[in-house]
């Protein structure tokens, strides 16, 4: 069974920093492109980032460009979102997802529970 | 990357059928086969109910279906039931391995 586990969400200033990490298993971690997904309090689901499988290209959306950094680890099948200037508009709960095809990046058919972050002094 | 478009909100009752459209670009939803369908109740995290236009994965029941004409992506849920209300979120591929999502449709059952 497919299991996306994230941890290191919480409450932090703006302007500071947190790293977020995505334990998975169940499935080959190394063969799928993985993603981050965040969702704000009371609003929809927004793209935030992806990363291939072997780690050589990292996309973002415009508005975390320069300021998150997606990065995995195959040997310990996680994936990580560090999160740097933290804003307020960044307050929201982060999902990992997975696509539903090894070496896509298409949808997001696994999704895990999802951690807070909020962004608040 | 602008978000695509959904309406708000969405109404039927038990036992109708329902639409979500999800208008987007060339460059997104008009350009590729690959718009993916989210079901997420208040809480939860979004559950895969349609990924390639029109596919569906395997439990999900075959009252859903998806289709895309132009640039426009639908979500059609035929033989409403109570279970079905939740929001309802379009992503389409826009190019450059980036992905957009729409703003989400509340469904609400009558």
């Amino acid at each position: 069974e497919v299991q996306l586990v994230e941890s290191g969400g919480g409450l932090v200033q703006p302007g500071g920093s947190l790293r977020l990490s995505c334990a998975a298993s169940g499935f080959t971690f190394s063969s799928y492109w993985m993603s981050w997904v965040r969702q704000a309090p009371g609003k929809g689901l927004e793209w935030v980032a992806n990363i291939k499988q072997d780690g050589s290209e990292k996309y973002y959306v415009d508005s975390v460009k320069g300021r998150f950094t997606i990065s995995r680890d195959n040997a310990k099948n996680s994936l990580y979102l560090q999160m740097d200037s933290l804003r307020a508009e960044d307050t929201a709960v982060y999902y990992c997802a997975r696509d539903g095809r090894p070496a896509a990046n298409t949808h997001f058919q696994h999704w895990g529970q999802g951690t807070l972050v909020t962004v608040s002094s | 990357q602008s978000a695509l478009t959904q309406p708000r909100s969405v109404s039927g009752s038990p036992g109708q059928s329902v639409t979500i459209s999800c208008t987007g670009t060339s460059s997104d939803v008009g350009g590729y086969i690959y718009v993916s369908w989210y079901q997420q109740y208040p809480g939860k995290a979004p559950k895969l109910m349609i990924y390639d236009v029109s596919k569906r994965p395997s439990g999900v029941p075959d009252r859903f279906s998806g289709s895309k004409s132009g640039n426009t992506a639908s979500l059609t849920i035929s033989g409403l039931q109570a279970e079905d209300e939740a929001d309802y979120y379009c992503c389409s591929y826009a190019g450059s391995s980036t992905l957009v999502f729409g703003g989400g449709t509340k469904l609400t059952v009558l």
